[in-house]
């Protein structure tokens, strides 16, 4: 079936670098793609979105990329702090059927940023 | 707004027993979601409701998974009888439904399920 993956489970940075985390989907028809960031002992938290009409769009030090030729999505956080250590998601809005609305999950990446 | 609500935050019960699980969505928001979230699987959707209304229930994964919203402020997931793989976070979350293109689901704290 068709799911949302991710290149690298985890990715460990130093303070202050830039992070840069990786999706893949193989869902062409998905349209919206959301990334969320869960601390642990918390629930997902929405930090960013794209439409599949966009190429770039740009947060408070996060940037999405979304590249519809390969199907990938990265994530860029600037000047990686601590506090965002975290399990970082993609999701894909699937938007066909009877599941237009639903986000489907990708397996996540734990992002550890070092001192 | 406090967010969504979930309770209880940890569940521990046996092999067997019934388990509730309880959710809060955002006023105003149209559409209530329930997932799951294991090492293992990841974050999976067990079922979502748009007013009130269950739409898609094919993540449920056996029969003895029920869920219910008999109103807009109020929803239970139902695991009966409950099985140690049941074991997991589960997540409550809801987004408003009146832009289809705006699709940030908000979510709750999680219920930490253990059977044991």
């Amino acid at each position: 079936g068709e799911s949302v993956g991710l290149h690298l489970p985890t990715l460990s940075v130093q303070e202050g670098d830039n992070s840069i985390i990786n999706c893949a989907y193989s869902n062409s028809a998905s349209d919206y793609f959301i990334w969320y960031k869960q601390e642990s002992g918390k629930g997902p938290q929405f930090i960013i979105d794209i439409r599949s009409n966009m190429d770039k769009r740009q947060g408070q030090r996060v940037t999405v990329l979304l590249n519809k030729t390969v199907k990938h999505l990265s994530l860029q956080i600037a000047a990686t702090q601590p506090g965002d250590s975290a399990v970082y998601f993609c999701a894909e809005r699937a938007n066909y059927g009877g599941s237009q609305g639903n986000l489907i999950f990708g397996k996540g990446t734990k992002l550890s940023v070092k001192p | 707004d406090a967010g969504v609500i979930q309770s209880p935050r940890h569940e521990v019960t046996e092999m067997g027993q019934e388990v509730t699980l309880r959710c809060k969505p955002i006023s105003g928001h149209d559409y209530l979601f329930w997932y799951r979230q294991t090492m293992m699987r990841g974050l999976e959707l067990l079922i979502y409701f748009n007013n009130n209304v269950p739409i898609d229930d094919s993540g449920m994964p056996e029969d003895r998974f029920s869920a219910k919203m008999p109103n807009a402020s109020f929803s239970t997931l139902k695991i009966q009888p409950s099985e140690p793989r049941d074991s997991a976070v589960y997540f409550c979350a809801s987004r408003a439904g009146t832009d289809i293109s705006y699709n940030e689901q908000f979510f709750g704290p999680g219920t930490r399920l253990t059977v044991l």
